[in-house]
């Protein structure tokens, strides 16, 4: 069975700071990983992807992730916390074959100026 | 602009009375799913769609139907609706299905309350 965990349901930094968004997964097979990001009123947009090429994985407005099988886990981090980075960010496991995507419950991030 | 369309945004209604949820994509998108998001729970899926005519249910899909007609196309029904789907909704759409590699491409969200 295929499962995700995110760590923290609420995580707040100031701006400028490092941002640190942890998750874990349980998965059968190799799996593909992803991080979306959901703004107020809005869908979610994907942030980047994990498919089994490179660990270290470049999403879009400076956020990047590591893929670490020993750990199981595929944190979601910035160098630079911005304001407009204050969003609910989910981790995302795709199983093999035709099967629902398994969600993680949420991280939602605060930035403080 | 490639989206994933879906109407309306928002609706309040009565327990028992039928609605539909539209969601059409314009990416020529094979797969598409119906999603609901409640607080604390993340999303969960209702049903999925692999191509026209084929559907399949999702992990929650007690109380509402979907069709796949058209391939752009993939409206929810809540036949006779109750206070406990009320939630957020999120169409999406990909090129491949669940199983891939391909992201989601996810509509706006569709916010019921029913009364």
């Amino acid at each position: 069975a295929q499962s995700v965990t995110q760590l923290d349901s609420h995580v707040s930094v100031s701006e400028g700071t490092p941002v640190l968004l942890r998750c874990n997964y349980s998965s059968s097979y190799s799996p593909s990983l992803f991080w979306y990001v959901q703004h107020p009123n809005k869908g979610l947009q994907l942030l980047l992807k994990y498919t089994s090429a490179a660990t270290l994985v470049k999403g879009i407005n400076g956020f990047e992730a590591e893929f670490k099988k020993s750990e199981t886990s595929f944190h979601l981090t910035k160098p630079s916390a911005h304001m407009s980075d204050a969003a609910e960010y989910f981790c995302v496991v795709t199983p093999r074959g035709y099967t629902p995507l398994v969600f993680g419950k949420g991280t939602r991030l605060s930035v403080i100026a | 602009e490639a989206q994933v369309t879906q109407n309306p945004r928002y609706l309040i209604t009565v327990t028992g009375k039928k609605l539909t949820v539209t969601c059409s994509q314009n990416m020529n998108h094979e797969y598409m799913s119906w999603y609901r998001q409640d607080p604390g729970l993340g999303l969960r899926q209702i049903y999925y769609s692999m191509n026209v005519e084929v559907t399949d249910k999702g992990d929650v899909p007690e109380g509402y139907k979907v069709s796949r007609k058209e391939k752009r196309n993939f409206p929810l029904i809540l036949e006779s609706p109750s206070p406990n789907q009320t939630s957020l909704y999120f169409c999406a759409s990909s090129s491949q299905g669940e199983g891939s590699n391909q992201p989601q491409h996810f509509g706006d969200g569709t916010r019921l309350s029913i009364l």
